[in-house]
């Protein structure tokens, strides 16, 4: 069974530009999550989607957000990027929202910002 | 939701048995406690989950005392290609509560 694959891997972009990122989570998975993983504030939850439906969200700004599709692939977009948007965003899949299912995770796409 | 506390970093040999406490103080009745493994550069790798007493899989064992305040992720003879970041998570059951939080983790470095 495939992975979760996220696209595309390494992203340059300038500050006040916008980037989209995409995730495709693994056959079956219906709940996709994203993160933010930084040297200095590790990682952090950015928002859950299952089912089309954003469940849950994360302390972000609004510049942060996100959508699910019909075939539970899922896109997150990070508008007017500020230099401290610099990370590694990871999404995760699971079978449910249910706690009680393990999250896969992804390679990441490691966006830098100048 | 629950905060958790773990040792920034721990040292071990190859073969040693690393034991590795998370302090979970707050955890409410329905949380479940996930541990994930983190190397560089990769996403985190589920290692481990449970609720109570002790759960054991092949790669991992997970203590959890009574009273749910902390737990140990115990990994047996450990090996040079275990050196990742460990993270222990507080999991709400309650899927609109659903937000993982993962801390800092606890780096472990071991050695030859």
């Amino acid at each position: 069974k495939a992975g979760v694959t996220q696209t595309p891997r390494y992203l340059i972009k300038t500050r006040g530009q916008q980037v989209t990122l995409s995730c495709s989570p693994i056959s079956g998975h219906r709940s996709v999550s994203w993160y933010q993983q930084t040297p200095g504030q590790g990682l952090q939850f950015l928002f859950e989607y299952f089912s089309e439906t954003q469940r849950n969200k994360g302390n972000f700004p609004g510049r942060f957000s996100g959508r699910q599709f019909s075939n539970s692939r899922s896109e997150m977009n990070v508008s007017t990027l500020e230099l401290g948007d610099s990370a590694l965003y990871l999404c995760a899949s699971s079978f449910t929202a249910a706690s009680s299912y393990e999250q896969y995770f992804g390679p990441g796409t490691r966006l830098t910002v100048t | 939701l629950a905060k958790t506390t773990q040792p920034i970093s721990m040292d071990s040999y190859e073969g040693q048995e690393v034991n590795i406490t998370c302090s979970h103080n707050n955890i409410a009745t329905n949380d479940y406690i996930t541990w994930y493994q983190q190397f560089p550069s990769q996403g985190p790798r589920f290692i481990i989950q449970g609720y109570k007493t002790k759960v054991t899989n092949e790669v991992a064992s997970l203590f959890i005392p009574a009273d749910r305040k902390s737990s140990t992720l115990s990994l047996p003879r450990v090996s040079l290609s275990d050196t990742a970041v460990y993270y222990c998570l507080v999991d709400p059951m309650d899927t609109g509560r659903r937000a993982l939080t993962f801390g800092s983790g606890t780096r472990l470095q071991v050695q030859p």
